[in-house]
C-alpha cells in the first residue's frame, strides 16, 4: 500500500489569503485526486492532478480557485485561492496505482478560514 | 445525476454484536466499490473491496456483500469492538479509474 503525506496537516488563515496544500506518496502511483470534506460531511472531489498538464476539474470546482500541480509521479499541491469563510474544511490528497489497486488517503489537511 | 447513499446515519451496537452497514447505489455501469473506515482527525482508511463480478468478499472479521439486482451494498462487521467507532463510507468507482464517489457516511458507536 501507498503511504501518503500531507503538509500542513491544520492551519488556520485569514481571508483574501491563499494557502497550499502539499502531498507526497512513498511510491510512484498512476493516479492522484484531491477531495473536500465539508465539516460533518462526505468526501466530494474537486479534481485529478494530472502529470505535466493542468488538472481536470469537477463540476462546481475552477482552477482559478483551486490550482492544482503535479510535476511528477510522487508529489502534487492544492492552492486554495483567496479563502473565505465558506472554504474551511479538510482536503485529502488521494492516490492509486495500477488498475485494480484501492485508493489510497492522505491523513488530510484541517483548514478554517476566519 | 446517479448517486451512492446510505440507510443510517448513525448505528449504535454494543461490544460483541455484529454490525451491518448499509448503501445504496444507483449507478448500474458501476464495477469496483470500496468501504472505508474514518477515524476521527484521519483521513480514511482501506477496509475492504469488491468488484461487480463478485456478491461476496470477506476480510479480517469484515464481509462486503454486493447485490446488483437491487443496487445494494453492505458492510458487515463480526464481533464490533471499541477501535470500531468511526464513520463509515461506501465509495463508488465512478467512470474512470481512481475517482470515486462517496456515501453520506455512517457513524457507528460501539458501546460496553
Amino acid at each position: 500500500s501507498a503511504v501518503i503525506s500531507q503538509k500542513p496537516s491544520r492551519d488556520i488563515c485569514q481571508r483574501g489569503t491563499s494557502l497550499t496544500i502539499q502531498c507526497q506518496v512513498d511510491s510512484q502511483v498512476t493516479m492522484m485526486f484531491w477531495y473536500r470534506q465539508q465539516p460533518g460531511q462526505s468526501l466530494t472531489l474537486i479534481a485529478t492532478a494530472n502529470q505535466g498538464s493542468e488538472a481536470t476539474y469537477e463540476s462546481g470546482f475552477v482552477i482559478d480557485k483551486f490550482p492544482i500541480s503535479r510535476p511528477n509521479l510522487t508529489f502534487s499541491t492544492l492552492t486554495v485561492s483567496n479563502m473565505s469563510p465558506e472554504d474551511s474544511s479538510i482536503y485529502l490528497c488521494s492516490a492509486t496505482g495500477d488498475l485494480g489497486t484501492e485508493a489510497f488517503f492522505g491523513q488530510g489537511t484541517r483548514l478554517t478560514v476566519v | 445525476g446517479e448517486s451512492v447513499g446510505l440507510h443510517l446515519p448513525t448505528l449504535s451496537v454494543q461490544e460483541g454484536d455484529n454490525s451491518i452497514i448499509n448503501c445504496a447505489y444507483s449507478n448500474s455501469a458501476s464495477d469496483y466499490f470500496i468501504w472505508y473506515k474514518q477515524e476521527s482527525g484521519k483521513g480514511p482508511q482501506f477496509i475492504i473491496d469488491i468488484r461487480s463480478n463478485m456478491d461476496k468478499r470477506q476480510g479480517q472479521r469484515v464481509t462486503v456483500l454486493l447485490n446488483k439486482t437491487v443496487k445494494h451494498l453492505s458492510l458487515q462487521i463480526a464481533a464490533t469492538q471499541p477501535g470500531d467507532s468511526a464513520v463509515y463510507f461506501c465509495a463508488e468507482n465512478i467512470i474512470s479509474w481512481g475517482k470515486f464517489q462517496f456515501g453520506a457516511g455512517t457513524q457507528v458507536v460501539v458501546t460496553p
